[in-house]
């Protein structure tokens, strides 16, 4: 068990629409990064928060968007769903701060289906 | 900036046979390295890590890499295979202080024949 907790595990719903996927990180970890892992394009990072801001952003589309609450915990929200959304998004926490070597921590990951 | 380079994204052995997974680092600081393992349907968990010190690394399931500065190479190795280790493999480097970017090489498929 890596401390980093995943909702929901699984989820299905249609072209269009609109989900939010939510991470509790690892106890006392400021850093959250999302991650999308599909068949065709491996494992992309999105993007990177620490201690509420954003710090990093990679390939995360437009439709995409995230923040990081008081409470260290993160969102990734998705919207105007396409089909080639369908992919696993893991989260993954570190300590964050200088004092650390960037040691991730993984979630199980949400797996999620655009029908 | 700091990037990875996975050689091979298949890479095939026999059950018992040397594994070796290649992976090379540009950073422009002394980075850290790192490698992870993912079986199906889970998340990445880390395998092993160089940070400072000795630059052979010990991890889990048998699984040593070795830290070459003058090669820019943090390679993985495992003397005998396993069939439970058939799983994808990734490399990943940091620098340290700021706020630990983290990159991932594109990631290694390893099978292993019975």
């Amino acid at each position: 068990d890596s401390g980093v907790t995943q909702t929901p595990k699984h989820l299905i719903t249609a072209t269009g629409q609109r989900v939010t996927l939510r991470c509790s990180p690892r106890s006392g970890d400021l850093s959250v990064y999302w991650y999308q892992q599909s068949l065709d394009q491996g494992l992309q990072f999105l993007i990177q928060y620490y201690n509420g801001e954003e710090r990093a952003k990679g390939n995360i589309l437009e439709r995409f968007s995230a923040q990081q609450f008081p409470d260290l915990h993160s969102e990734l929200n998705l919207s105007s769903l396409e089909l080639g959304d369908s992919a696993l998004y893991f989260c993954a926490s570190s300590v964050g701060s200088g004092g650390g070597t960037g040691e991730l921590f993984f979630g199980e990951g949400s797996r999620l289906t655009v029908l | 900036a700091q990037s990875v380079t996975q050689l091979g994204s298949h890479v095939s052995v026999s059950e018992g046979a040397l594994v070796l997974l290649r992976c090379n680092y540009s950073s422009s600081v002394p980075p850290y390295l790192f490698w992870y393992v993912q079986y199906p349907n889970q998340g990445l968990q880390l395998l092993l890590k160089y940070t400072t010190g000795a630059t052979l690394v010990k991890g889990i399931n048998g699984f040593e890499a070795e830290f070459k500065k003058s090669e820019t190479s943090f390679h993985l190795t495992k003397p005998s295979a396993h069939m439970s280790d058939a799983a994808e493999y990734f490399c990943a480097v940091s620098v340290p202080g700021g706020y630990q970017k983290v990159t991932f090489g594109t990631g290694t498929k390893l099978q292993v024949i019975p």
